[in-house]
């Protein structure tokens, strides 16, 4: 049973389009994020849903929008797409606690715009 | 804004050599994740370390939460061939009143093994 998955795990479109990102996990976890990986692989968190609220929102385009239909669910939703926007995109879950926070990826959805 | 310092970049080693590698910042801590990722696949967690000074082994890794809460080592024992790939460290910083931060990467370490 894989604990983050991520469908698509390729995605190639045209600039402009409109696409989407799924992700799921079945760990129980209240906590989703989604993560975006250069071509220097540098991983840098997008968004993360905590109880369907969203509580991170670092400096990412508007375009860029998380949607969340439940707790086991964060989806990503990319509109007016761009060329800079080819990455890979990496969801990952963890439980909140007090002070620990250990998160556990997906297998990451490779993002080409052509 | 925080940002973990990761060294080395890269090492390329022969089979069997011991590997380090080590996570600095200038703030305090309070979790240290240690992740490996293979080409074409997600960050996969190694070690998670909670306490300072706390020092944890998974098979030929071990890794140390440091007594300052302000850095991390990883070693590879008697590396092989499948021990390539790119580690990273992550920390989760101490905001102020001591609340948990985001998660924050450093920028990897790339491991090469020559059989």
């Amino acid at each position: 049973d894989t604990a983050v998955s991520q469908t698509p795990k390729y995605l190639v479109t045209q600039m402009g389009n409109d696409k989407s990102i799924k992700c799921e996990q079945n760990l129980g976890h209240d906590t989703m994020y989604w993560y975006k990986q250069d071509s220097k692989k540098f991983l840098k968190i997008m968004f993360s849903y905590n109880n369907k609220e969203l509580i991170i929102n670092e400096t990412v385009p508007n375009r860029f929008s998380p949607k969340s239909p439940d707790k086991a669910h964060l989806n990503l939703h990319i509109n007016s797409l761009e060329l800079g926007d080819s990455a890979v995109y990496f969801c990952a879950s963890s439980q909140r606690g007090r002070l620990q926070e250990t998160q556990y990826f997906g297998p990451g959805t490779r993002l080409l715009v052509l | 804004g925080q940002q973990l310092n990761q060294s080395p970049q890269s090492m390329f080693i022969q089979e069997g050599e011991d590997v380090s590698m080590n996570c600095t910042s200038s703030s305090i801590f309070n979790t240290w994740l240690w992740y490996k990722q293979e080409p074409g696949e997600g960050p996969v967690l190694l070690i998670a370390l909670y306490k300072a000074g706390e020092l944890t082994s998974n098979g030929r890794l071990t890794a140390q939460f440091g007594i300052t809460r302000k850095d991390s080592f990883l070693n590879i024992s008697a590396s092989i061939p499948s021990d390539v790939g790119i580690y990273f460290c992550a920390g989760q910083p101490r905001n102020y009143g001591g609340s948990q931060g985001n998660l924050i990467f450093g920028k990897g370490t790339k491991l090469s093994v020559k059989p």
